[in-house]
């Protein structure tokens, strides 16, 4: 299957400072990206879709100048969660579709291995 | 937008029995139907999906339906076992390449 990577797995930051957080399709390209947001004990929530060459688009809710999102390349999104407060802690997951590759489902989503966010 | 209910939200059972989750969704024009098992701190991993001009798939232990007329699918697990145990979330989504919506998640427990 294909694979997703996200970078850095874990950050511990202090309040009030930005934090960007990458997301990268390794071996096949994707032009959407989904950016979903965990809380402890709680569902994936979806928090924008990420598309390449245009802005994203953002879930009801989800403040766009707080979460900027970049998708530089066909194989690169960037999430940034700039001015960080305490409840922006969460694990942040990134995915990307599967375009229809051998032996996987078209619809098939790969997902990143996340990015624990601690905003002290 | 599309809404995905699941339930239930915990669920304990012993080694051997057979555990199911229920999920319905709101959306009529979804077409696509994952399960994921996620463990703490970890990626979501799929386990089955099914699409939706298909009623019931099976792999090994583990079996998924979609009545999509009462816009309802259900994940059966069959002679659990201890290493079962984790969160198991359902989700929907429209077509393809489109965001996946999930469920709030069941905790799955086996106890031997």
């Amino acid at each position: 299957g294909a694979v997703v990577s996200q970078h850095p797995s874990r950050v511990i930051c202090k309040s009030g400072t930005s934090v960007k957080i990458e997301c990268r399709s390794l071996d096949f390209q994707a032009t959407t990206m989904f950016w979903y947001r965990q809380f402890p004990k709680q569902s994936l929530m979806l928090m924008a879709t990420s598309n390449e060459g245009s802005k994203a688009t953002y879930e009801q809710g989800v403040e766009k100048d707080k979460f900027l999102i970049n998708h530089a390349s066909l194989t690169l999104s960037t999430l940034t969660v700039t001015s960080a407060h305490p409840e922006d802690s969460s694990f942040y997951i990134c995915s990307a579709p599967s375009p229809g590759l051998a032996g996987g489902s078209y619809n098939e989503q790969f997902f990143g291995p996340g990015t624990r966010l601690t905003v002290l | 937008g599309e809404n995905v209910e699941q339930h239930p939200s915990t669920l304990s059972v012993q080694e051997g029995d057979s555990a199911v989750i229920k999920c319905t969704y709101s959306d009529s024009a979804s077409n696509y139907f994952p399960w994921y098992k996620q463990e703490l701190g970890k990626r979501p991993q799929l386990i089955i999906d099914i699409r939706s001009n298909v009623g019931e798939k099976k792999d090994q232990r583990i079996a998924v339906t979609l009545n999509k007329t009462a816009k309802h699918f259900s994940l059966h697990i069959t002679e659990t076992q201890p290493e079962d145990s984790a969160v198991y979330f359902c989700a929907a989504s429209r077509q393809a390449g489109t965001a996946l919506i999930f469920g709030k998640g069941t905790t799955l427990s086996v106890s031997s």
